[in-house]
């Protein structure tokens, strides 16, 4: 069966350092892999995913995520954090083939001035 | 375009009360989610539907209904309101299944006392 563990209920930086979310998987079967990101009083936004083609994946407002199938990781990072980086972050999984996706707890960032 | 639009996007019930979520979503998408999202843990999959006429019970249907009558329209139903369905429910919807993006709702944040 498939599981997500995202390490790390919270995560404070200071603005300007690097942003490091941390993500393992569990999946029988090559996954597609998502980045989801919450801001207050809203529903989830995609950052990023991955569907099996180059490993490091390329998302919005300079986020990336690099799978690592040895690892069975799909990590978030972002060079320098912004005010406006402060939210809740979601990684989630699907096997290819299957038909729900499933959640990770989430990570609240908060990035201190 | 307006995305996946929720009503109400607040709601109190009494125990034993029954509401109806509404849901609907402009992109011509055949595939619809429920989530709820309690904190701490992630989302969970209430129900889905991969087109009309056609629903499947997700990872916590129990005290919930779905019916998918249109593409556009994915109504929740909750009968006999109890409080461990004070939550916040997120529609979703998504073009290709679970290896698609899903876009979200703005959620509906419902308390039951």
């Amino acid at each position: 069966a498939q599981s997500v563990t995202q390490l790390g209920s919270h995560v404070s930086v200071s603005e300007g350092a690097l942003v490091l979310l941390r993500c393992n998987y569990s999946s029988s079967v090559p996954p597609y892999l998502f980045w989801y990101v919450q801001y207050p009083n809203q529903g989830l936004q995609l950052l990023l995913k991955y569907t099996s083609a180059a490993t490091l994946v390329k998302g919005i407002n300079g986020f990336e995520a690099e799978f690592k199938k040895s690892e069975t990781s799909f990590h978030l990072t972002k060079p320098s954090a912004h005010m406006s980086d402060a939210a809740e972050y979601f990684c989630a999984v699907t096997d290819t083939g299957g038909f729900k996706t499933i959640f990770g707890a989430g990570t609240r960032l908060f990035v201190k001035a | 375009n307006a995305g996946v639009t929720q009503t109400p996007k607040f709601r109190i019930l009494k125990i034993g009360q029954s509401m109806t979520l509404q849901c609907t979503q402009d992109m011509n998408h055949n595939y619809m989610y429920w989530y709820r999202q309690d904190p701490g843990m992630g989302l969970k999959l209430i129900y889905y539907s991969v087109g009309a006429g056609i629903t499947d019970k997700g990872e916590v249907p129990n005290g919930y209904n779905v019916s998918r009558s249109t593409t556009e329209d994915f109504p929740l139903r909750l009968e006999l309101a109890a409080p461990s369905q004070t939550s916040v429910y997120f529609c979703a919807s998504g073009g290709a299944g679970d290896t698609d993006t899903q876009y979200f709702g703005p959620g509906t944040r419902l308390t039951v006392l």
